[in-house]
Protein backbone atom coordinates (compact mmCIF):
# COMPACT_ATOMS: atom_id res chain seq x y z
CA UNK A 1 0.00 0.00 0.00
CA UNK A 2 1.64 3.44 -0.79
CA UNK A 3 1.46 5.41 1.77
CA UNK A 4 3.92 8.06 3.98
CA UNK A 5 4.43 6.79 7.89
CA UNK A 6 5.87 9.66 10.73
CA UNK A 7 7.20 7.97 13.67
CA UNK A 8 5.71 8.88 16.42
CA UNK A 9 1.92 9.52 16.53
CA UNK A 10 2.26 11.36 19.98
CA UNK A 11 4.82 12.66 21.85
CA UNK A 12 6.08 14.91 25.10
CA UNK A 13 8.62 16.34 25.49
CA UNK A 14 10.41 19.11 27.75
CA UNK A 15 12.53 21.74 26.67
CA UNK A 16 16.11 21.36 24.95
CA UNK A 17 15.95 17.45 24.77
CA UNK A 18 16.58 16.64 21.35
CA UNK A 19 14.13 14.73 19.01
CA UNK A 20 13.38 13.21 15.96
CA UNK A 21 10.21 12.36 14.00
CA UNK A 22 10.87 9.93 11.59
CA UNK A 23 9.26 10.10 8.05
CA UNK A 24 9.10 7.47 5.40
CA UNK A 25 7.66 6.80 1.77
CA UNK A 26 7.01 3.96 0.02
CA UNK A 27 6.17 5.61 -3.54
CA UNK A 28 9.45 6.35 -4.29
CA UNK A 29 8.46 10.07 -4.77
CA UNK A 30 11.31 12.61 -5.52
CA UNK A 31 9.66 15.44 -3.33
CA UNK A 32 9.08 15.86 0.39
CA UNK A 33 8.37 17.97 3.22
CA UNK A 34 7.37 19.27 6.31
CA UNK A 35 4.63 21.15 7.79
CA UNK A 36 3.23 22.15 11.10
CA UNK A 37 -0.47 22.58 11.33
CA UNK A 38 -1.86 25.31 14.19
CA UNK A 39 -4.70 26.92 14.81
CA UNK A 40 -6.08 30.00 13.02
CA UNK A 41 -2.92 29.20 10.86
CA UNK A 42 -3.27 26.54 8.82
CA UNK A 43 -0.02 24.27 7.43
CA UNK A 44 2.95 26.35 6.88
CA UNK A 45 6.00 24.56 5.60
CA UNK A 46 8.80 23.80 7.58
CA UNK A 47 11.13 22.40 5.20
CA UNK A 48 11.33 20.48 1.70
CA UNK A 49 13.32 18.45 -0.52
CA UNK A 50 13.23 17.89 -4.12
CA UNK A 51 15.74 15.03 -3.93
CA UNK A 52 18.15 13.28 -2.42
CA UNK A 53 21.16 15.41 -0.46
CA UNK A 54 18.72 18.52 -1.68
CA UNK A 55 17.02 20.27 1.04
CA UNK A 56 15.69 24.01 1.36
CA UNK A 57 14.09 26.34 4.26
CA UNK A 58 10.56 26.88 4.06
CA UNK A 59 8.31 29.77 5.71
CA UNK A 60 8.96 28.29 9.64
CA UNK A 61 12.33 26.61 9.21
CA UNK A 62 13.52 27.92 12.39
CA UNK A 63 14.36 25.50 14.92
CA UNK A 64 14.52 22.71 13.21
CA UNK A 65 16.74 20.62 10.86
CA UNK A 66 16.49 17.91 8.53
CA UNK A 67 18.71 15.44 6.42
CA UNK A 68 17.63 13.46 3.43
CA UNK A 69 20.11 11.16 3.04
CA UNK A 70 18.01 8.04 1.04
CA UNK A 71 14.99 9.37 -0.80
CA UNK A 72 12.15 7.53 1.32
CA UNK A 73 13.22 8.93 4.34
CA UNK A 74 13.24 12.53 5.95
CA UNK A 75 13.29 12.79 9.41
CA UNK A 76 12.48 16.17 11.20
CA UNK A 77 15.18 17.37 13.76
CA UNK A 78 14.34 19.52 16.94
CA UNK A 79 18.19 20.10 18.32
CA UNK A 80 16.88 21.98 21.37
CA UNK A 81 12.73 22.17 21.34
CA UNK A 82 10.84 25.22 23.12
CA UNK A 83 7.23 25.39 24.02
CA UNK A 84 6.05 27.42 20.79
CA UNK A 85 7.43 23.97 18.83
CA UNK A 86 3.89 22.61 20.19
CA UNK A 87 1.72 21.42 17.30
CA UNK A 88 0.77 18.93 14.44
CA UNK A 89 3.31 17.89 12.28
CA UNK A 90 2.75 16.60 8.83
CA UNK A 91 5.29 14.99 6.09
CA UNK A 92 3.99 14.73 2.91
CA UNK A 93 5.97 13.25 -0.39
CA UNK A 94 4.56 13.58 -3.87
CA UNK A 95 6.57 12.78 -7.40
CA UNK A 96 8.15 14.89 -10.67
CA UNK A 97 9.90 16.49 -8.10
CA UNK A 98 6.97 19.10 -6.85
CA UNK A 99 6.20 19.74 -9.99
CA UNK A 100 2.72 21.75 -10.28
CA UNK A 101 0.81 18.50 -11.72
CA UNK A 102 1.52 16.39 -8.32
CA UNK A 103 -0.54 16.29 -5.51
CA UNK A 104 1.08 15.64 -2.02
CA UNK A 105 0.65 12.40 0.12
CA UNK A 106 0.07 13.16 3.43
CA UNK A 107 1.13 11.09 6.61
CA UNK A 108 -1.38 10.61 9.60
CA UNK A 109 0.81 13.10 12.51
CA UNK A 110 2.62 14.04 15.08
CA UNK A 111 1.45 15.76 17.65
CA UNK A 112 4.38 17.03 19.85
CA UNK A 113 3.97 18.67 22.94
CA UNK A 114 7.17 20.75 24.29
CA UNK A 115 6.78 21.28 28.23
CA UNK B 1 4.66 36.29 -1.96
CA UNK B 2 1.99 33.55 -3.42
CA UNK B 3 -1.05 32.77 -0.65
CA UNK B 4 -4.15 31.14 -0.24
CA UNK B 5 -6.85 32.62 1.51
CA UNK B 6 -10.17 30.68 2.27
CA UNK B 7 -13.80 31.16 4.19
CA UNK B 8 -13.63 31.20 7.50
CA UNK B 9 -15.33 28.52 9.53
CA UNK B 10 -16.90 26.84 11.32
CA UNK B 11 -19.48 26.10 9.06
CA UNK B 12 -22.84 24.04 10.11
CA UNK B 13 -25.15 22.54 7.57
CA UNK B 14 -27.71 20.36 7.85
CA UNK B 15 -27.64 17.11 5.53
CA UNK B 16 -28.88 17.90 1.72
CA UNK B 17 -28.18 21.81 2.01
CA UNK B 18 -26.11 23.13 -0.69
CA UNK B 19 -22.35 23.56 0.68
CA UNK B 20 -20.18 26.47 -0.69
CA UNK B 21 -16.37 27.05 0.80
CA UNK B 22 -14.50 29.96 -0.97
CA UNK B 23 -10.99 30.13 -1.63
CA UNK B 24 -9.08 32.82 -3.66
CA UNK B 25 -5.19 33.16 -4.12
CA UNK B 26 -2.11 34.94 -5.01
CA UNK B 27 0.33 33.82 -7.29
CA UNK B 28 3.10 34.50 -9.43
CA UNK B 29 3.22 31.79 -12.57
CA UNK B 30 0.40 29.44 -13.48
CA UNK B 31 -0.04 27.42 -10.26
CA UNK B 32 -2.03 24.43 -9.99
CA UNK B 33 -5.18 24.50 -7.39
CA UNK B 34 -5.94 21.39 -5.04
CA UNK B 35 -8.68 21.07 -2.43
CA UNK B 36 -7.79 18.88 0.64
CA UNK B 37 -9.86 17.31 2.91
CA UNK B 38 -8.84 15.96 6.40
CA UNK B 39 -11.26 13.95 8.77
CA UNK B 40 -10.45 13.80 12.77
CA UNK B 41 -7.38 12.55 13.63
CA UNK B 42 -6.29 11.80 9.96
CA UNK B 43 -3.33 13.09 7.56
CA UNK B 44 -5.01 15.81 4.61
CA UNK B 45 -6.11 13.91 1.51
CA UNK B 46 -6.58 15.26 -1.38
CA UNK B 47 -10.20 15.83 -2.69
CA UNK B 48 -9.96 17.35 -6.30
CA UNK B 49 -7.30 19.15 -8.29
CA UNK B 50 -7.22 22.03 -11.36
CA UNK B 51 -4.36 22.58 -13.01
CA UNK B 52 -5.01 25.33 -15.42
CA UNK B 53 -7.03 27.97 -16.14
CA UNK B 54 -11.18 26.97 -16.82
CA UNK B 55 -10.52 22.78 -15.25
CA UNK B 56 -13.17 21.86 -13.71
CA UNK B 57 -11.81 19.42 -10.83
CA UNK B 58 -14.40 16.87 -9.59
CA UNK B 59 -14.65 14.25 -6.81
CA UNK B 60 -17.14 12.30 -4.58
CA UNK B 61 -19.75 15.34 -5.73
CA UNK B 62 -17.38 18.16 -4.71
CA UNK B 63 -17.07 20.75 -7.80
CA UNK B 64 -14.42 23.49 -8.10
CA UNK B 65 -13.18 25.63 -10.88
CA UNK B 66 -10.33 27.39 -11.67
CA UNK B 67 -11.15 30.79 -12.23
CA UNK B 68 -7.82 33.01 -13.42
CA UNK B 69 -9.73 35.95 -14.26
CA UNK B 70 -10.96 36.22 -10.31
CA UNK B 71 -8.34 34.44 -9.06
CA UNK B 72 -10.47 31.60 -7.41
CA UNK B 73 -11.10 28.27 -6.51
CA UNK B 74 -14.70 27.96 -4.88
CA UNK B 75 -15.32 24.61 -3.56
CA UNK B 76 -18.92 23.42 -3.83
CA UNK B 77 -21.41 20.41 -3.26
CA UNK B 78 -25.07 20.24 -3.70
CA UNK B 79 -25.97 17.69 -1.26
CA UNK B 80 -23.56 17.34 1.69
CA UNK B 81 -23.88 14.33 3.88
CA UNK B 82 -23.13 14.21 7.53
CA UNK B 83 -19.46 12.11 6.53
CA UNK B 84 -18.75 14.98 4.91
CA UNK B 85 -17.93 16.58 8.30
CA UNK B 86 -14.37 17.31 8.19
CA UNK B 87 -11.97 20.29 7.79
CA UNK B 88 -11.61 21.22 4.55
CA UNK B 89 -8.44 22.77 2.97
CA UNK B 90 -7.54 25.03 0.07
CA UNK B 91 -3.77 25.10 -1.40
CA UNK B 92 -1.68 25.59 -4.24
CA UNK B 93 1.39 24.99 -6.18
CA UNK B 94 3.99 26.86 -7.83
CA UNK B 95 6.64 24.23 -8.50
CA UNK B 96 9.08 24.28 -5.33
CA UNK B 97 6.22 24.81 -2.63
CA UNK B 98 2.53 24.31 -1.44
CA UNK B 99 0.66 27.23 0.03
CA UNK B 100 -2.37 26.13 2.16
CA UNK B 101 -5.20 28.09 3.48
CA UNK B 102 -6.13 28.18 6.91
CA UNK B 103 -8.62 25.02 6.68
CA UNK B 104 -12.47 25.66 6.87
CA UNK B 105 -14.23 23.13 9.48
CA UNK B 106 -17.52 21.75 7.96
CA UNK B 107 -20.13 19.97 10.79
CA UNK B 108 -23.45 18.36 8.64
CA UNK B 109 -26.18 17.63 11.18
CA UNK B 110 -28.92 14.52 10.56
Amino acid sequence: EAQVTQNPRYLITVTGKKLTVTCSQNMNHEYMSWYRQDPGLGLRQIYYSMNVEVTDKGDVPEGYKVSRKEKRNFPLILESPSPNQTSLYFCASSSHRGSENSPLHFGNGTRLTVT
Amino acid sequence: GDSVTQMEGPVTLSEEAFLTINCTYTATGYPSLFWYVQYPGEGLQLLLKATKADDKGSNKGFEATYRKETTSFHLEKGSVQVSDSAVYFCALNTGNQFYFGTGTSLTVIP
